[in-house]
């Protein structure tokens, strides 16, 4: 498809498992942003990926956070010893370029994590 | 830091009202600013954007917001509401030279027949 494709849709994980969750960005796009979104709390950054530019880490809630872009396409987001307060949707989105510059990120429907 | 604030979790409005959903912001320099809609099911959608020049921008599905610096606000309007304007709806700013959004925790918008 042309859009942000994210998978798996839904995981159930338990306690103290390691995930992976998978982004693939629209082609050509080479900014790419992981946000997540907890009930209430609205779209938290975590990270983001600009072309062969080092990412802005800033905002991996822990060190048990990672992200890594191959080919600078595809990206997985992995989250190890997983919690209960992980559990959120894990949004993806892909641009043009730097969102000062276009302002238009384009989002893929997410991936529900259950940790229990 | 930088921040966004929308101070109504959940609004409900009548069908053919009209709407405004309000956003603060916290910035430095002249910012960067957007509207997301994120409807039932579907992944967020860009409803307008504000770079520079004309503080009032229009946006898809009859939407507009008025950048107002003194206030620093970015509230987004619309003058009749229809049922599928229902979705939540999140303010966003841009992060310095970042590139990266900063959103809103999101306003909830309940239309009634």
């Amino acid at each position: 498809g042309a859009g942000v494709s994210q998978s798996p849709s839904n995981k159930v994980t338990e306690k103290g498992k390691d995930v992976e969750l998978r982004c693939d960005p629209i082609s050509g796009h080479t900014a790419l942003y992981w946000y997540r979104q907890s009930l209430g709390q609205g779209l938290e950054f975590l990270i983001y990926f600009q072309g062969n530019s080092a990412p802005d880490k800033s905002g991996l809630p822990s060190d048990r956070f990672s992200a890594e872009r191959t080919g600078g396409s595809v990206s997985t987001l992995t989250i190890q010893r997983t919690q209960q307060e992980d559990s959120a949707v894990y949004l993806c989105a892909s641009s043009l370029r730097r969102a000062a510059n276009t302002g238009e990120l384009f989002f893929g429907e997410g991936s529900r994590l259950t940790v229990l | 830091a930088q921040s966004v604030t929308q101070p109504d979790i959940h609004i409900t409005v009548s069908e053919g009202a009209s709407l405004e959903l309000r956003c603060n912001y916290s910035y430095g320099a002249t910012p960067y600013l957007f509207w997301y809609v994120q409807s039932p099911g579907q992944g967020l959608q860009l409803l307008l954007k504000y770079f520079s020049g004309d503080t009032l921008v229009q946006g898809i599905k009859g939407f507009e917001a008025e950048f107002k610096r003194s206030q620093s606000s970015f509230n987004l309007r619309k003058p009749s509401v229809h049922w599928s304007d229902a979705a939540e709806y999140f303010c966003a700013v841009t992060q310095g030279s970042q590139g990266n959004l900063i959103f809103g925790k999101g306003t909830k918008l309940s239309v009634k027949p």
